[in-house]
């Protein structure tokens, strides 16, 4: 199993572009989410997914969108990257039984200038 | 709303010391509690858990009590070793939800 994979693993960006970061996963996991890393703030939960189909806002959804057409892929959009939106981002999976163990990716780091 | 409270790093020991990284937290109900570490240069990994009132979470060296009278989790090992250092992020998942509230975390450079 390859787990949790995310591409790119750096990126840079203007102000204004659009890019997809893509997270996918092969153990069948249900659950799906989005986090972003900022110094000093710990993991913020952007969106999250209980299941093909299903999306839903975190704590700061905010510039971003989500869609989960199937079960595997979990990409995440920013359609007009701002400079607040620098960070490293991490996608995590795990089964949605409850509190179940959650394995996340290796992250992307994201400038936008 | 649900938070986790842990102590401000950075936190630097020499190798064998006793480690403890401080925990609490807020929230309605029986959380569960978790620490995760994250290694330079790479995502989150989980250290250890607890889902319930006097359960003790252990793995490689590490333990914590889910303490409901102090609302804490405090991390601790007894002997750090280089390989250790990383950075410790204490989080809470609500009762039925994957959703994981974290900590800011704390890094942890141990030295030779």
């Amino acid at each position: 199993n390859a787990g949790v994979t995310q591409t790119p693993k750096f990126q840079v960006l203007k102000t204004g572009q659009s890019m997809t970061l893509q997270c996918a996963q092969d153990m069948n996991h249900e659950y799906m989410s989005w986090y972003r890393q900022d110094p000093g703030m710990g993991l913020r939960l952007i969106h999250y997914s209980v299941g093909a189909g299903i999306t839903d806002q975190g704590e700061v959804p905010n510039g971003y969108n989500v869609s989960r057409s199937t079960t595997e892929d979990f990409p995440l959009r920013l359609l007009s990257a701002a400079p607040s939106q620098t960070s490293v981002y991490f996608c995590a999976s795990s089964y949605a039984s409850g509190e179940e163990t959650q394995y996340f990716g290796p992250g992307t780091r994201l400038l936008v200038l | 709303g649900n938070s986790v409270t842990q102590m401000e790093g950075p936190v630097t020991l020499s190798e064998e010391a006793f480690l403890t990284i401080n925990c609490t937290y807020t929230a309605t109900g029986y959380p569960s509690l978790f620490w995760y570490v994250q290694y330079p240069g790479e995502g989150l990994q989980l250290l250890l858990k607890a889902t319930k009132a006097d359960d003790k979470g252990s793995n490689k060296g590490f333990e914590a009590t889910y303490r409901k009278e102090t609302t804490s989790f405090h991390l601790e090992k007894g002997s750090v070793q280089v390989s250790d250092s990383a950075v410790y992020f204490c989080a809470l998942a609500q009762g039925g939800s994957e959703k994981l509230v974290f900590g800011k975390g704390t890094k942890l450079t141990v030295n030779p």
